[in-house]
């Protein structure tokens, strides 16, 4: 079926270092892909997407590439903050179909001073 | 202009227990998408309203019902409450059914002991 997963969590990191979260899709057809963002306390927020193959979602510092040959949309920052902390949540949209997200399980993100 | 918004916040239920809880989109949205997080885990989606009919649904028993209101507000209703219905219930809102940019309440945290 589809689905989507990612690395789990924990990540800790200290400030200003390199930032990768993995993520790997199951579906069927060319699903666009998106990463949100939960912080504390909050509802999920978009924090980029990406809707065909090649494609490159950026925001904020963030970059995910949609890869079709690997299936992956893995996210990156070259330089986390003590404000990144957060839980990221990886999820793909099923084409000309039903239209719904379908999520990963979310990695959460520590970022030490 | 106010972004999505959920109520109660917090509720506490007994098992057997009905609940009821209340979204009003984002202005200008028109469709209701639901989701219960369970804890540690990416959001589900329930289903989805538009027009005030029930477009799509996700694998959930009867028990889970809704209702879309003319203002375009909607309401999750859950009958019959079992322990393992204790989560964070999402309202996400978006507009014509296009779900590429869901914008988030910051959900209802359901205790059912």
């Amino acid at each position: 079926g589809n689905s989507v997963t990612q690395m789990e969590g924990p990540v800790t990191l200290s400030e200003e270092a390199f930032l990768t979260i993995n993520c790997t899709y199951t579906a069927t057809g060319y699903p666009s892909l998106f990463w949100y963002v939960q912080y504390p306390g909050e509802g999920l927020q978009l924090l980029l997407k990406a809707t065909k193959a090649d494609d490159k979602g950026s925001n904020k510092g963030f970059e995910a590439t949609y890869r079709k040959e690997t299936t992956s949309f893995h996210l990156e920052k070259g330089s986390v903050q003590v404000s990144d902390s957060a839980v990221y949540f990886c999820a793909l949209r099923l084409p000309n179909r039903d239209d719904k997200i379908i999520f990963g399980k979310g990695t959460r993100l520590h970022i030490l001073p | 202009d106010a972004g999505v918004t959920q109520s109660p916040t917090h509720l506490i239920k007994t098992r057997g227990q009905q609940v009821t809880l209340r979204c009003s989109p984002k202005s200008g949205h028109d469709t209701v998408s639901w989701y219960q997080q369970a804890l540690g885990q990416g959001p589900q989606f329930i289903f989805q309203y538009y027009e005030e009919e029930e477009r799509q649904r996700g694998n959930f028993p009867d028990r889970f019902s809704g209702h879309q209101f003319p203002n375009y507000s909607s309401e999750l209703n859950v009958n019959a409450l079992l322990l393992g219905d204790s989560a964070l219930y999402l309202c996400a809102s978006s507009l014509d059914r296009v779900n590429e940019k869901l914008f988030f309440g910051s959900g209802t945290q359901l205790s059912v002991l």
